[in-house]
């Protein structure tokens, strides 16, 4: 248990379906992360919000929404996804400040799109 | 550009001694972390290092050069539990981590 939860573990949903990943970190962290893992493939940043405001979008498609209510939750918004998309979506906390910003992973949504 | 390069896979024997190296080359640089990835698990907190040298935990130890851009990590006494990923990243100037592709380690009886 690294503190950081995911849900669900797993989905699969067509193009057309709108579905959200969730993520609670109870680290009390102040940063949040929304990584794409693709097989061979380094670690993609989508998004990161810091004390709640989005300070990284990196060149991320619309059909991506995140959403960061407080500093305990974040929400991956999707819609009108392409088979491409699949891939496993990490979630990862940190404490910005502290020595060495180490992130906490969660264990991952592994997304299959149809 | 910003770069990480590792091996794709590497393999070992149980017992033996392996050393998994990374190149990186960022825009500023604030430390290199080494993070574990066993298949279908979250990436776990292996080391940090952020000045030249030697960095010894148990049966893992990472090495930085700051001059070179190359780190690496090495596993002593491997054992099976340790076949996994080992994923290399780099912090820039603005803090973010700049990952590579991972080393998929496989360990032999």
């Amino acid at each position: 248990e690294t503190g950081v939860t995911q849900t669900p573990r797993h989905l699969v949903m067509g193009m057309t379906n709108k579905k959200s990943l969730k993520c609670e970190q109870h680290l009390g962290h102040n940063a949040m992360y929304w990584y794409k893992q693709s097989a061979k493939k380094p670690l993609e940043l989508m998004f990161v919000y810091n004390f709640k405001e989005q300070t990284e979008n990196n060149s991320v498609p619309s059909r991506f929404s995140p959403e960061c209510p407080n500093s305990s939750h974040l929400f991956l918004h999707l819609h009108t996804l392409q088979p491409e998309d699949s891939a496993l979506y990490l979630c990862a906390s940190s404490q910005v400040g502290r020595d060495y910003n180490e992130q906490f992973f969660g264990p991952g949504t592994r997304l299959t799109v149809l | 550009g910003q770069n990480i390069d590792q091996p794709t896979e590497m393999t070992a024997t149980e017992g033996a001694i392996v050393q998994i190296n990374c190149t990186y080359q960022t825009s500023g640089f604030n430390g290199l972390f080494w993070y574990q990835q066993h298949a279908g698990e979250a990436p776990t907190f292996l080391s940090y290092n952020v000045l030249d040298g030697l960095e010894e935990k148990g049966r893992f130890s990472s090495f930085l050069s700051r001059s070179k851009g190359y780190s690496y990590l090495l596993l002593k006494e491997l054992q099976m539990k340790d076949s996994a990923s080992y994923l290399c990243a780099a912090m820039d100037s603005n803090y973010q981590l700049i990952w590579g592709a991972g080393t998929k380690l496989i360990i032999k009886p």
